[in-house]
């Protein structure tokens, strides 16, 4: 079975540092993806780790742990515009298209 | 910027119906999904498709979906006999080349809503 478990929700101020956590206990595993979700629109790409350890992009970083089976993304001087659900998903399927299983979702309130 | 899209933006149809969706992925991408989210609830994933085949699928996809790349540019979900709990957004997404097959796109997504 899988299982990933996000907070439901966080609030933060604007110009702070968040970390959205994740963990997961999946049957399968190759690779763990954040993505942005914007009330009403598409997920969007933010990051993909398969290896342990912090990977950086601008504002935004994802650090993964297998044998914990946690990953977190950190947000850096957050913004009005980064109020949104970030979902963290397991793929854990083994071809080269794969399959992914997603959280539930944290929805991030950025305040004054 | 080259993006995902999908026709149409929302679709109603009569439980028992067949419907299907329409996505045109971004042009040199080899990897196509489909994923649906239920209003309030998470992101599900359908299948994955690449190389003219089904690559995954998950346990919701079973004989009443299937899928179909008809032409060099469309990718379609075809959901035969609908029922009221089909009722959900569903995404396409594609990704690709094979260097970067993770970073998948997504398209805006089509409302179904069975009645």
């Amino acid at each position: 079975g899988q299982n990933i478990d996000q907070p439901t929700e966080m609030t933060a101020t604007e110009g702070a540092i968040v970390q959205i956590n994740c963990t997961y206990q999946t049957s399968g595993f190759n690779g763990l993806f954040w993505y942005q979700q914007h009330a009403g629109e598409a997920p969007t790409f933010l990051s993909y780790n398969v290896l342990d350890g912090l990977e950086e992009k601008g504002r935004f970083s994802s650090f993964l742990s297998r044998s914990k089976g946690y990953s977190y993304l950190l947000l850096k001087e957050l913004q009005m515009k980064d109020s949104a659900s970030y979902l963290c998903a397991v793929r854990d399927g083994g071809t080269n298209a794969g399959k992914s299983t997603f959280g539930d979702g944290t929805t991030l309130t950025v305040k004054p | 910027e080259p993006e995902v899209t999908q026709t149409p933006s929302h679709q109603v149809t009569q439980m028992g119906q067949e419907v299907i969706l329409r996505c045109v992925p971004i042009s040199n991408h080899l990897y196509f999904y489909w994923y649906r989210q239920i209003l309030g609830q998470k992101v599900e994933f359908l299948v994955s498709f690449y190389n003219n085949e089904i690559s995954e699928k998950s346990e919701i996809f079973d004989d009443q979906f299937s899928v179909e790349r008809p032409d060099g540019s469309n990718f379609t979900l075809k959901i035969r006999s609908t029922k009221l709990e089909d009722s959900a957004m569903y995404f396409c997404a594609s990704s690709g080349p094979p260097s970067l097959r993770y970073e998948q796109y997504f398209g805006p997504g089509t409302r179904l809503t069975v009645t």
